[in-house]
């Protein structure tokens, strides 16, 4: 198993710019999840979704949008790139049953810069 | 609304002791609370995982409590080594209509040779 994977590793953007960050798992999870991490903010959820064709705003979603056609792909749109945007971004998998989440899996992460 | 508080944010300990860091949460109708390893550069590593309706989970040298009561999880660290240092990130998965999961802020371990 890959576990989550994420391309690209590092971007740069200039204002303005669009993009679409990459994340794919292949351990059949039905949540998956991208998250922004700034420095000393801890993580903040952007976007999440329970399934296939379901997806659902988190604390942050403002300049962005996902989509998931699939049980495997989560990709993140960035429409309009804005330097606030500059963060590492992360995408994660998790199980999800009667008792709640299982273990989430994270992606190794997305270091984006807009300039 | 779930807010986790994770303190102190740093924490430099000489090799070889064994250390407590600490996580609280305001809410106590969870389903679980996770801890995760990040080490710098890198994505999150789940470390254990302890639903609600448990005390405590165990691994090597690691053990997480939780004490969902008074909002409280502690994770243990016995015998530390320099490569335990990262940065520790405790997440509690919420019972209810959002059913969301809310990470604390982490607490940045070095660990002295």
């Amino acid at each position: 198993n890959a576990g989550v994977t994420q391309t690209p590793k590092f971007r740069i953007l200039k204002i303005g710019q669009s993009m679409t960050l990459q994340c794919t798992q292949d351990m059949n999870h039905n949540y998956m999840y991208w998250y922004r991490q700034d420095p000393g903010m801890g993580l903040k959820l952007i976007y999440y979704s329970v399934g296939a064709g379901i997806t659902d705003k988190g604390e942050v979603p403002n300049g962005y949008n996902v989509s998931r056609s699939t049980t495997e792909d989560f990709p993140l749109r960035l429409e309009l790139a804005a330097p606030s945007q500059t963060s590492v971004y992360f995408c994660a998998s998790s199980y999800s049953g009667s008792s709640g989440v299982y273990e989430q899996y994270f992606g190794p992460g997305t270091r984006l810069t807009v300039t | 609304k779930q807010e986790v508080t994770q303190i102190p944010a740093a924490l430099s300990v000489p090799e070889g002791e064994n250390l407590v860091l600490n996580c609280s949460f305001t809410d106590s109708a969870i389903y679980n609370l996770q801890w995760f390893r990040q080490d710098p550069g890198k994505g999150l590593t789940s470390l254990l995982l302890i639903q609600s309706s448990q005390r405590e989970q165990t691994s090597g040298r690691l053990n997480a409590s939780l004490d969902k009561s008074s909002g409280r999880s502690t994770l243990y660290i016995a015998a530390s080594q320099p490569g335990d240092s990262a940065t520790y990130l405790c997440a509690v998965n919420n019972r209810g209509r959002d059913d969301k999961i809310i990470f604390g802020k982490g607490t940045r371990l070095h660990i002295l040779p």
